[in-house]
């Protein structure tokens, strides 16, 4: 069965500090996606990031990469430069082989704090 | 503006009553999907659709039924609610084979006394 672990309820962190919020999943899908999204206080969800199975580099988006580890079946989350604003809840989550079980199934999430 | 809606935001409803949550996306994705989520479990999904008339349960389906008869709308049925549903409820879409992002909707906060 597929599985998503987080394995850090919160975090508090320093402003402008990097900060990883670490994802590990279990699969035997041969191809798979992983993502992260934030939700803020205010509830929506956002989008932050994915990385395909058999993508060969690590997927970045501004300040946002993932450190894929794929023999390590990690997928962890770094975020550059920290600003008060990251502050909120941060999910990993991951899509199954399309052609078999498109489940997608979330981990229980990381609050991010960041202290001024 | 290219968005996924919910109606309605809030509902506080009574056991046994049916309900309906209505989904809408505007971005003529295949994919829909709706989760729930509650305090230190994250978002379970309770069910997803590959397609028109193509749907399947998630981890969570029991008590909650779906139906895909267009492609926009997908809306989530709870026959007979019951409290432990009181939870806060997502729906979501995305092209199912290209697009990884999948759109949330806003979110609706179904309590069930």
């Amino acid at each position: 069965a597929q599985k998503i672990t987080q394995t850090q309820p919160g975090m508090f962190v320093q402003e402008k500090e990097a900060v990883t919020l670490d994802c590990t999943y279990d699969t035997s899908d041969p191809s798979y996606g992983l993502f992260w999204y934030k939700q803020p206080s205010s509830g929506e969800m956002i989008f932050l990031i994915y990385q395909g199975s058999y993508d060969q580099q690590n997927a970045t988006e501004g300040r946002y990469s993932l450190n894929f580890q794929k023999a390590r079946k990690s997928a962890n989350l770094v975020i550059s430069a920290s600003q008060l604003g990251d502050s909120a809840m941060y999910f990993c989550a991951m899509r199954g082989d399309m052609n078999r079980d498109d489940k997608i199934i979330f981990g229980k999430g990381t609050r991010l704090h960041i202290l001024p | 503006e290219a968005q996924v809606t919910q109606n309605p935001r809030y509902l506080i409803t009574v056991t046994g009553k049916k309900l309906t949550v209505t989904c809408s996306q505007n971005m003529n994705h295949e994919y829909m999907s709706w989760y729930r989520q509650d305090p230190g479990l994250g978002l379970r999904q309770i069910y997803y659709s590959m397609n028109v008339e193509v749907t399947d349960k998630g981890d969570v389906p029991e008590g909650y039924k779906v139906s895909r008869k267009e492609k926009r709308n997908f809306p989530l049925i709870l026959e007979s609610p019951s409290p432990n549903q009181t939870s806060l409820y997502f729906c979501a879409s995305s092209f199912a084979t290209s697009g990884p992002e999948q759109f949330f909707g806003p979110g609706t906060r179904l309590t069930v006394l």
